[in-house]
């Protein structure tokens, strides 16, 4: 299983758009990304998933260079409510073991 | 998108007696389902893979008598913990994928040992 890097806090402000980038250098030809948002005390959420250049969705847009060796998880527009933990998770799609690395505690500040 | 839930959301119980944790997904069958323990300010530590008719999987280090997991059904895992002790006091989370799209997660289950 590919291990992942990711910085371990962020600080932002309302409004502004952030960026969490993900190294996972040991990526294998099969392995998806996936980010998750994670409030205290509940479950993980997903929020995107991407193999290759880019995905964008209702919340945010996962950026993938060719080499796939990290990923950016680029939320618009943050707001007070963003204020979690995202994980960035590397594995196979469909009942992969999925092993969480450290994540990135992202505070967002009025 | 699918939903596993998790029962129930929070139990306190004495040392020493077992606890059961259920995991389901409810629109959608799984024959592998995943426990996580979580302790405060840290990540998901993956303890078990549950699987469907047979045997569970314990990652290096998760005692299997102590924490026993049962997957009777497409539908439903069970997390058992025996005798637990304050130590046990965790955050415990399941996770299940329906075909080849994301893995869900419940909400988790707070577990008080006192």
């Amino acid at each position: 299983l590919a291990k992942t890097t990711q910085p371990i806090s962020m600080d932002s402000y309302e409004g502004q758009e952030v960026n969490i980038t993900c190294s996972h250098n040991n990526i294998a030809t099969n392995d998806y990304i996936t980010w998750y948002q994670q409030f205290p005390s509940q479950g993980p959420r997903f929020i995107i998933q991407g193999y290759k250049t880019k995905v964008t969705n209702e919340v945010a847009s996962l950026f993938i260079p060719a080499d796939r060796k990290s990923s950016t998880l680029s939320l618009p527009r943050v707001s007070l409510s963003d204020t979690a933990v995202y994980y960035c998770l590397v594995g196979e799609a469909g009942g992969f073991k999925t092993i969480f690395g450290a994540g990135t505690r992202l505070f967002v500040k009025a | 998108g699918a939903v596993v839930s998790q029962h129930p959301s929070r139990v306190i119980c004495k040392s020493g007696t077992s606890v059961k944790i259920e995991c389901r997904s409810l629109d959608f069958q799984a024959t592998t389902m995943f426990w996580y323990r979580q302790f405060p300010k840290q990540s998901l530590m993956l303890m078990a893979t549950s699987n469907e008719g047979s045997k569970a999987t314990y990652e290096q280090g998760v005692e299997k008598d102590k924490f026993l997991i049962n997957h009777a059904s497409l539908t439903l895992s069970t997390l058992t913990v025996t005798s637990a002790h304050p130590e046990d006091s965790s955050f415990y989370i399941c996770s299940a994928t329906p075909s080849d799209t994301e893995a869900f997660f419940g909400q988790g289950t707070r577990l008080t040992v006192v």
